[in-house]
């Protein structure tokens, strides 16, 4: 059974500042693994995605892979309060789609 | 480019009442298409995938069906809706051939109260 473990938050940031998004998984078999965005009443849109260990960055996202630990993270420099929304981690390994977390919920505060 | 459209987006239905959403996919063939289910306080719950017509696979034991009649077309159905049926119903797609890599695009989502 994949797991995947994110904190429900709320994770509260100053408009300006770096936010940090924690992920862990528990199949070591995955092979990519992504960040959505979903804000409230909508569907989840992609933000990165990642293969590789290490940091991969795109504008002021970004993504980091360590596999040894089962870990995935983003990070969002000079937050927004468009920003606030709920982020979810997923991880996957075959035809059946994405495992998803719960969702992390970020706040911006102006 | 590739778009996903589903309908309704929103819907009240009493329990007991059949349910049908549809989903359908442009400017792409052959893709793999999914449904899930995103109820209130929990995750994106997996209920079925298809990786072509007619073949269905489900996740999740439910009074839930899945057809996909033709290749960009994918029907969630219920003949009797139950309370816990609740939720916002997602579809999307992915490129058929990178079940390892590939990411999924999703539809706008139906919200659906069962009272």
């Amino acid at each position: 059974q994949k797991e995947v473990e994110q904190n429900s938050g709320p994770l509260s940031v100053p408009e300006g500042a770096i936010a940090s998004l924690n992920c862990t998984y528990s199949d070591r078999g995955s092979q990519s693994f992504f960040w959505y965005r979903q804000y409230s009443g909508k569907s989840p849109e992609l933000i990165m995605f990642i293969y590789s260990n290490g940091d991969k960055e795109d504008g002021r996202f970004t993504a980091q892979l360590n596999k040894a630990s089962q870990y995935v993270s983003l990070l969002i420099r000079d937050s927004q309060p468009s920003d606030s929304a709920t982020y979810l981690c997923a991880v996957r390994g075959g035809a059946d789609g994405l495992t998803f977390g719960k969702g992390t919920h970020l706040i911006i505060q102006p | 480019s590739q778009t996903i459209h589903q309908w309704p987006a929103t819907l009240v239905q009493p329990v007991g009442s059949p349910l049908s959403l549809e989903c359908t996919v442009e400017g792409t063939s052959n893709p793999n298409l999914y449904w899930y289910r995103q109820a209130a306080g929990r995750g994106l719950q997996l209920l079925f995938y298809s990786v072509g017509i007619g073949q269905i696979s489900s996740e999740v034991p439910q009074n839930l069906s899945a057809s996909r009649p033709q290749d960009r077309q994918f029907i969630l159905s219920s003949k009797k809706l139950l309370l816990s049926d609740s939720g916002f119903y997602l579809c999307a797609w992915s490129v058929q051939g990178r079940e390892n890599t590939g990411e999924l695009f999703f539809g706008e989502g139906s919200r659906l109260t069962v009272l």
